[in-house]
């Protein structure tokens, strides 16, 4: 029963790194979200997916990029990270339009040096 | 969507009931309440929603006052496992063309004391 499934779990960036945090789920969800969580403070949301091949931005899109070419995985991309990247993303997905009942992944912790 | 007001935290007693309180004053007719929790270092697991009559589940109790302004989650019988930050969401379950997920403020933290 996996889930939403996040890798990796921790990583650390230099300034200028890029990197893909990985997001799969294997309940046939059409609707994938990807948060960040700040200490402290609530989840933003930077982008979501309502379908493969459909994505738009949420709250706070810039310095990310995500693509969703199967219903399955929603990879979200860090192209040069900056400190202010710094924070916890949660990926999540929902079995219906209207994303109330969203299932979480665990969470990977980035921190950008 | 409305707007929430929740205590930044709170302190209960195991074994004893938890009530984690919530304002909505500019609720609007057809937005829904959600809960979710947020255990420490975990992603945020759904609890409960409701409209305008008082719901149960396996996990908790919601009470939405009649004017709906306002609502409370009940954990009938919290444990140490039950301390987590509570996020109270406020929403139409359709958002036009597109769905936009939910937006969680900072929450109420519950701790449960031994």
């Amino acid at each position: 029963n996996a889930g939403v499934t996040q890798t990796p779990k921790f990583r650390i960036l230099k300034i200028g790194q890029s990197m893909t945090l990985q997001c799969t789920q294997d309940m046939n969800h059409n609707y994938m979200y990807w948060y960040r969580q700040d200490p402290g403070m609530g989840l933003k949301l930077i982008y979501y997916s309502v379908g493969a091949g459909i994505t738009d931005k949420g709250e706070v899109p810039n310095g990310y990029n995500v693509s969703r070419s199967t219903t399955e995985d929603f990879p979200l991309r860090l192209e040069l990270a900056a400190p202010s990247q710094t924070s916890v993303y949660f990926c999540a997905s929902s079995p219906d339009r209207s994303g109330e009942k969203l299932f979480f992944g665990s969470g990977t912790q980035l921190s950008v040096l | 969507d409305a707007k929430t007001t929740q205590p930044t935290s709170m302190d209960c007693a195991e074994g004893r009931a938890a009530n984690l309180p919530c304002n909505h004053s500019t609720i609007s007719g057809n937005e829904y309440v959600y809960w979710y929790r947020q255990i420490h270092s975990q992603g945020p697991q759904y609890i409960i929603h409701g409209l305008k009559n008082n719901e149960t589940n396996e996990m908790a109790s919601l009470i939405i006052t009649e004017d709906r302004k306002s609502s409370t989650l009940i954990l009938p019988h919290a444990t140490l496992r039950d301390t987590a930050v509570y996020y109270c969401i406020v929403r139409v379950p359709w958002s036009g063309g597109g769905a936009d997920g939910l937006t969680f403020g900072k929450g109420t933290h519950l701790i449960i004391q031994p």
